[in-house]
């Protein structure tokens, strides 16, 4: 099947910096790519689509400035959380679509971020 | 977005065989009803997607009535290391039409 990939896997950073979250799609070309967020016990929320080419789409109430989403090529799609706070701790997971009629979303393996 | 509906949690035995049974009322022409599989501190996992009547993969069927406000997920026979959350969704062309819900909160005994 279809693999996606996410790098780091876990970060620690500290209160204030900017952490970067790599999505790669390994064996095919992803069309869009979407990042969600899941905090403990609680289920996946979107935060926004990316196409490539194109400014990502946010959902209702995450901050585009504060997370930066990058979608440069086909394969590659970067989350930027910009000054990190504790409250930004989270699993963040990537998923990639190559398009056409059933669009299969493929996830990646989750970004586990804490913020001191 | 719309969600669908599924049981909370269930509970099996290893080589039982589990059915879960999704609703998705509001389902509309061009969706697909897709199933995802989730370990803690893992992204969901691809299991199986289907348009109507019956789907069959190496993992897990997937069955569609005919009006297909509802679809049902058959694991064969599970086992211990299928304890996890299952979710199922609606997608269409640009993404899921549906918001991941809870899930459903697989637990399988020995």
């Amino acid at each position: 099947g279809a693999v996606v990939s996410q790098h780091p896997s876990r970060v620690i950073c500290k209160s204030g910096t900017s952490v970067k979250i790599e999505c790669r799609s390994l064996d095919f070309q992803a069309t869009t790519m979407f990042w969600y967020r899941q905090f403990p016990k609680q289920s996946l929320m979107l935060m926004a689509t990316s196409n490539e080419g194109s400014k990502a789409t946010y959902e209702q109430g995450v901050e585009k400035d504060k997370f930066l989403i990058n979608h440069a090529s086909l394969t590659l799609s970067t989350l930027t959380v910009t000054s990190a706070h504790p409250e930004d701790s989270s699993f963040y997971i990537c998923s990639a679509s190559s398009g056409g009629d059933t669009d299969t979303q493929y996830f990646g393996p989750g970004t586990r971020l804490t913020v001191l | 977005l719309a969600k669908t509906t599924q049981p909370i949690s269930m509970d099996s035995y290893e080589g039982q065989e589990v059915n879960i049974t999704c609703s998705h009322n509001n389902i509309a022409t061009n969706d697909y009803i897709t199933w995802y599989q989730q370990f803690p501190s893992q992204g969901p996992r691809f299991i199986i997607q289907g348009y109507k009547t019956k789907v069959t993969n190496e993992v897990a069927s997937l069955f569609i009535p005919a009006d297909r406000k509802s679809s049902t997920l058959s694991l064969p026979r599970v086992s211990l290391s299928d304890t996890a959350v299952y979710y199922c969704l609606l997608a269409w062309t640009g993404g899921f039409k549906t918001i991941f819900g809870a899930g459903t909160r697989l637990f399988v005994k020995a």
